[in-house]
């Protein structure tokens, strides 16, 4: 049973450039949620995609933004790259109805912006 | 404010010895659950134990527990007999309110390293 993928593993771009990132929730999950890691910090909660919306969002700017298809991929998009989102960023899937406790992360996708 | 404060950038523990990481919350919400991820330098955050606001027992999961002073709003993870492998960095999250959408806070982390 794959768990939660995330590709790429890692990524450098140049500012102003945009980025995509993917993540395959793990199998029977339909909830993906994207989190930002700067390097020495805690994660951050980005937003949430159930049903192919996005259900909740954190203090991220429009730059940032999702697409969960139909069978609960989801992708992290982020326009007009910084050179502050340069991070780690987590992708956690779970199952809406299932335990409350239970969210599995990836291995992330480490971004460069050069 | 900060929901979630751990206070101890690193720790040191020697092998097969216990260990507590700290970890204080706020939150006006009576309906909470606090969690423990361990990040190895992989980057993959692995889920170790939950308390929801409710339960009645601190919670444990094998070598793992949890020390849940409600009043104090501390959640301090334990770990039993520590092994090399359990070096990495450790961060206590909590999550307000019961519905799932709910996001996870995460606090800044604890790096332990575990000497033989």
């Amino acid at each position: 049973d794959a768990g939660v993928t995330q590709s790429p593993t890692h990524l450098i771009k140049t500012r102003g450039q945009q980025v995509t990132l993917r993540c395959s929730p793990k199998s029977g999950h339909d909830t993906v949620s994207w989190y930002q890691q700067a390097l020495g910090q805690g994660p951050q909660f980005i937003f949430q995609y159930y049903e192919e919306e996005e259900r909740q969002r954190g203090n991220f700017p429009d730059r940032f933004s999702g697409h969960q298809f139909p069978n609960y991929s989801s992708e992290l998009n982020v326009n007009a790259l910084l050179l502050g989102d340069s991070a780690l960023y987590l992708c956690a899937s779970s199952f809406d109805r299932g335990p409350i406790h239970e969210a599995f992360f990836g291995q992330g996708t480490r971004l460069t912006v050069v | 404010a900060q929901k979630i404060t751990q206070t101890q950038p690193g720790m040191f523990v020697q092998e097969k010895e216990a260990v507590t990481l700290d970890c204080t919350y706020d939150t006006s919400d009576p309906s909470y659950g606090l969690f423990w991820y361990k990040q190895p330098s992989s980057g993959e955050m692995i889920f170790l134990i939950y308390q929801g606001s409710y339960d009645q027992q601190n919670a444990t999961e094998g070598r793992y527990s949890l020390n849940f002073q409600k009043a104090r709003k501390s959640a301090n993870l334990v770990i039993s007999a520590s092994q090399l492998g359990d070096s990495a960095m450790y961060f206590c999250a909590m999550r307000e309110g019961m519905e799932y959408g709910n996001k996870l806070v995460f606090g800044a982390g604890t790096i332990l390293r575990v000497k033989s």
